[in-house]
């Protein structure tokens, strides 16, 4: 398996700007996770899905933040608009019940 | 609620000395436990997972870390540091259910010198 796979690995856009981050997790997980990564906040979890549903989504900082599943095999999370303070890694995880996290690579996402 | 301490941001041994990154816990239930791993601009690497069973779990790179129910603690230790264990480290916690969601610690960066 190539394990997760996140789109694209970089990414630098405008403020103001609408920007879509990819997630295609590992085939037969059933639970999906969107973190954030700063140096200031650490690992924040952001959304996570079980069974494509959204489970907790406290962790989205706002509104110009939201996540969707609309299958078992991608998942987005989308801000609009960006904002420079946004800027961070930005990784997805999944998970098969009861085992480990697997990550991907991550975005680095920079607003400017 | 769940929640992660790991005690010290940062970390610097020496080539050769003892590595111990210490991590404690607090969960409800009977916990599930991880230390993860991270490089230089890459993602989250298991280094081995607590699951109930034998309270010394070993894990890769030579790391191994213990299960204390009474200390509530999961320190993640290895005998002699390499150069190329300087990197993140990150213990989690999951109770197992709510779709097995992870709790990390804010993180313990291992400097190893020459």
């Amino acid at each position: 398996d190539a394990g997760v796979i996140q789109s694209p690995r970089h990414e630098v856009t405008e403020m103001g700007q609408e920007v879509t981050l990819r997630c295609k997790p590992i085939s037969g997980h059933n639970s999906l996770f969107w973190y954030r990564q700063t140096m200031m906040r650490g690992l924040e979890l952001l959304i996570y899905f079980n069974n494509n549903v959204p489970i907790d989504d406290s962790g989205m900082p706002e509104d110009r933040f939201s996540a969707k599943m609309p299958n078992a095999s991608f998942s987005t999370l989308k801000i609009q608009p960006s904002e420079p303070r946004d800027s961070a890694v930005y990784f997805c995880a999944s998970v098969r019940a009861n085992t480990e996290a697997f990550f991907g690579q991550g975005t680095r996402l920079t607003v400017v | 609620a769940q929640s992660v301490t790991q005690l010290g941001s940062h970390v610097s041994v020496s080539e050769g000395a003892l590595v111990l990154l210490r991590c404690n816990y607090s969960s409800s239930v009977p916990p599930y436990l991880f230390w993860y791993v991270q490089y230089p601009n890459q993602g989250l690497q298991l280094l081995l997972k607590y699951t109930s069973a034998a309270t010394l779990v070993k894990g890769i790179n030579g790391f191994e870390a213990e299960f204390k129910k009474s200390e509530t603690s999961f320190h993640l230790t290895k005998p002699s540091a390499h150069m190329s264990d300087a990197a993140e480290y990150f213990c989690a916690v999951s109770d197992g259910n709510a779709g097995n969601m992870l709790t990390f610690g804010g993180g313990t960066r291992l400097m190893v010198k020459p």
